[in-house]
């Protein structure tokens, strides 16, 4: 059974940092493409990045462009969601998602308040 | 970036059938958007029903199912139960970028 889980998120302030990780069980890890996606309490679901299996090639919607920057490590059977210059829009809760076939985490959450 | 467009909302009746689909603003929906169906329910995390068009996951019930239609993807649900209440999202991989739909509530009362 394939399991994806993620980690990291928390409470942080406006204009901090915070790095979100992937990992995944089950599965050839490094063969995937690797998605994030949030949801901001009581909305709907809107992506935020993507990364090749090999690393190789990232895309972000542009609300995240320059802010954030997604990455892995092949050894250690990662991926990142590395954040900064957060703001209180990006309170949400990130999920990291497998397309295809689709498998989900069951997120993590990120408050950005003072 | 196109807009994914979803019906706000619809309902059905248990045992019945019902037809959720999916748009985008700028052209037909085709398989090479490899269309994708997420249900979530409350507090739960998504999952996926339907990926690449028509392909179901091991934990799919049958009664749904995936197509293209008049340009857009469906989801058609047939026979729908209580349990089937939740709120759909299509989602499409597209020119390297990933966009997901507002969603549909879908009632069954």
């Amino acid at each position: 059974e394939v399991q994806v889980v993620e980690s990291g998120g928390g409470l942080v302030q406006p204009g901090g940092s915070l790095r979100l990780s992937c990992a995944a069980y089950g599965l050839t890890f490094s063969s995937y493409w690797i998605d994030w996606v949030r949801q901001a309490p009581g909305k709907g679901l809107v992506w935020v990045s993507r990364i090749h299996s090999d690393g190789s090639k990232t895309n972000y919607a542009d609300f995240v462009k320059g802010r954030f920057t997604t990455f892995r490590d092949t050894a250690k059977n990662m991926v990142y969601l590395q954040m900064s210059s957060l703001r209180d829009e990006d309170t949400a809760v990130y999920y990291c998602v497998i397309l295809p076939p689709g498998y989900w985490g069951q997120g993590t959450l990120v408050t950005v308040s003072s | 970036q196109a807009v994914v467009t979803q019906e706000p909302s619809l309902t059905v009746s248990p045992g019945g059938t019902v037809t959720l689909t999916c748009g985008s603003s700028t052209e037909a929906v085709t398989s090479g958007h490899y269309p994708y169906w997420l249900q979530q329910k409350p507090g739960q995390a998504p999952r996926t029903l339907i990926f690449d068009t028509t392909n179901k996951n091991s934990w799919t019930p049958a009664r749904f199912s995936g197509s293209l239609l008049g340009g857009k993807a469906a989801l058609t649900l047939s026979g729908a139960q209580p349990e089937d209440e939740a709120e759909y999202y299509c989602l499409f991989v597209y020119r390297g970028a990933v966009v997901i739909g507002g969603g549909t509530r879908l009632t069954v009362l």
